[in-house]
């Protein structure tokens, strides 16, 4: 079953205007979740994280909030830009010693983010 | 540049073969992560080091597959006989201290098993 949830595979959004990630997810022991950016042919880059203890974290453009009744979290993105076209993904991290986990990440199968110019 | 460097980038290899990657973490990370990404999903955990020790596996992780890292510095992970459902991009991490959860990618390793 997956634990972490991306429902939308992708989404298209006008330069200047807000984007709006979406992820769910199942599993109460997560202590931090992140973004990560990835274009074609590179790697996962680490964007934002949040503390299971907290509701907001804000770097520059992009915020994260997480809404710990729910089990959702979301990622906005004010102004878009074309430059953050890409893949979005929501990763989860379990608390480590939890179930013999180290504290891997596991992640949702992403969001492609289109921004129009 | 100072990031996670992953070689080779690209290995296309026949079935039965056996193949070896090399990732060389953030000089001064001590946690090293491999996954596997497969088409349309999301990188998924195989293995984790703390300095040398391996310290996780993940089911993922069948009796073909090995990973070392024996100095602590650079890692290697080692698939035998290689099957066609191992095609994918194999992704390796580097993390250091309290910042544990964040984790830095390296660009990959894509591996096609004809």
């Amino acid at each position: 079953d997956q634990q972490v949830k991306q429902n939308s595979p992708s989404l298209s959004v006008q330069e200047g205007r807000i984007s709006i990630l979406n992820c769910d997810y199942t599993n109460s022991m997560f202590d931090y979740f992140l973004w990560y950016k990835k274009y074609p042919a590179e790697g996962p880059t680490f964007l934002i994280s949040i503390s299971s203890i907290k509701d907001k974290n804000e770097d520059g453009r992009f915020t994260v909030f997480l809404n710990k009744s729910a089990k959702h979290l979301s990622l906005h993105i004010v102004p878009s830009q074309p430059g953050d076209s890409a893949v979005y993904f929501c990763a989860a991290r379990l608390a480590p010693n939890y179930g013999g986990s180290q504290g891997n990440l596991i992640f949702g199968k992403g969001t492609k983010l289109s921004v129009k110019p | 540049d100072t990031g996670v460097s992953q070689n080779p980038r690209h290995k296309i290899t026949k079935r039965g073969q056996n193949v070896t990657f090399r990732c060389d973490p953030i000089s001064e990370h001590n946690r090293l992560y491999w996954y596997r990404q497969t088409l349309g999903q999301g990188p998924e955990f195989l293995t984790y080091f703390q300095n040398e020790a391996q310290l996780e596996k993940s089911r993922l992780l069948s009796d073909r597959f090995s990973a070392e890292r024996p100095k602590g510095s650079f890692s290697t992970l080692e698939i035998q006989r290689t099957e066609q459902g191992d095609s994918a991009m194999y992704l390796c991490a580097s993390s250091f201290g309290s910042l544990v959860h964040e984790q830095f990618f390296g660009p990959g390793t894509r591996l096609t098993v004809l």
